[in-house]
């Protein structure tokens, strides 16, 4: 069964740093592009960062550009988000996503998602 | 940046009413990457639709997707108890992807 399990949220100050990880399973993880999408309380969906299959081609809104990196260790099965200078903004949920397949530019598995909060 | 935008933004019909919501393009997107999800209280999103009109795995087929360019629209032929959720399409351009705000279809 393919499984995604998020995992790093917590609370943080204004200027703070959080990782979050996802830990896959049940897929060959190194051949799919992977995805970190979040929820503001009662608002809707927005895309944060991708990633390819190897690692080598990263992606980025413009909301967290420069502050976020995403990054991946397929020998752990592993993803990463590396997020700094956090914002009260960037408090949500945040999800790990599997694309369909190397680049198909949309999310087939979800995982449950951590929280992270912003606070002052 | 294309910007999705989804109506209505809710829709209030009963168990086995036709449920049609559009999903409107700024900018004309490519069908092949045009997704729909739905979204339950507390829970993840769940993939429905790719490619603007291919169900995915598990889907039941009262769920259809069709469009091209700039309109989309996901319709549910009859609405069932589990299909009052929030839906939500999604496109990529440009090494962006985004998704419209959603439709929220209720329980009239």
């Amino acid at each position: 069964e393919v499984q995604l399990l998020e995992s790093g949220g917590g609370l943080v100050q204004p200027g703070g740093s959080l990782r979050l990880s996802c830990a896959a399973s049940g897929f060959t993880f190194s051949s799919y592009a992977m995805t970190w999408v979040r929820q503001a309380p009662g608002k809707g969906l927005e895309w944060v960062s991708a990633i390819s299959g190897s690692g080598g081609s990263t992606y980025y809104a413009d909301s967290v550009k420069g502050r976020f990196t995403i990054s991946r260790d397929n020998s752990k099965n592993t993803l990463f988000l590396q997020m700094n200078s956090l914002r009260a903004e960037d408090t949500a949920v945040y999800y790990c996503a599997k694309d369909a397949g190397w680049w198909s530019y949309y999310m087939d598995v979800w995982g449950k998602g951590t929280t992270v909060t912003v606070f002052s | 940046e294309i910007v999705l935008t989804q109506s209505p933004g809710t829709l209030s019909l009963s168990p086995g009413e036709r449920a049609t919501l559009s999903c409107r393009a700024s900018q004309s997107v490519s069908s092949s990457y045009l997704a729909w999800y739905q979204q339950k209280p507390g829970q993840a999103p769940r993939l429905l639709i790719y490619g603007a009109s291919s169900r995915a795995t598990g889907i039941p087929d009262r769920f259809s997707g069709s469009g091209s360019g700039t309109d989309f629209t996901l319709t549910i032929s009859r609405l069932e108890p589990e299909d009052f959720a929030v839906y939500y399409c999604q496109q990529y351009g440009s090494s962006l992807w985004t998704f419209g705000q959603g439709t929220q279809v209720e329980i009239k």
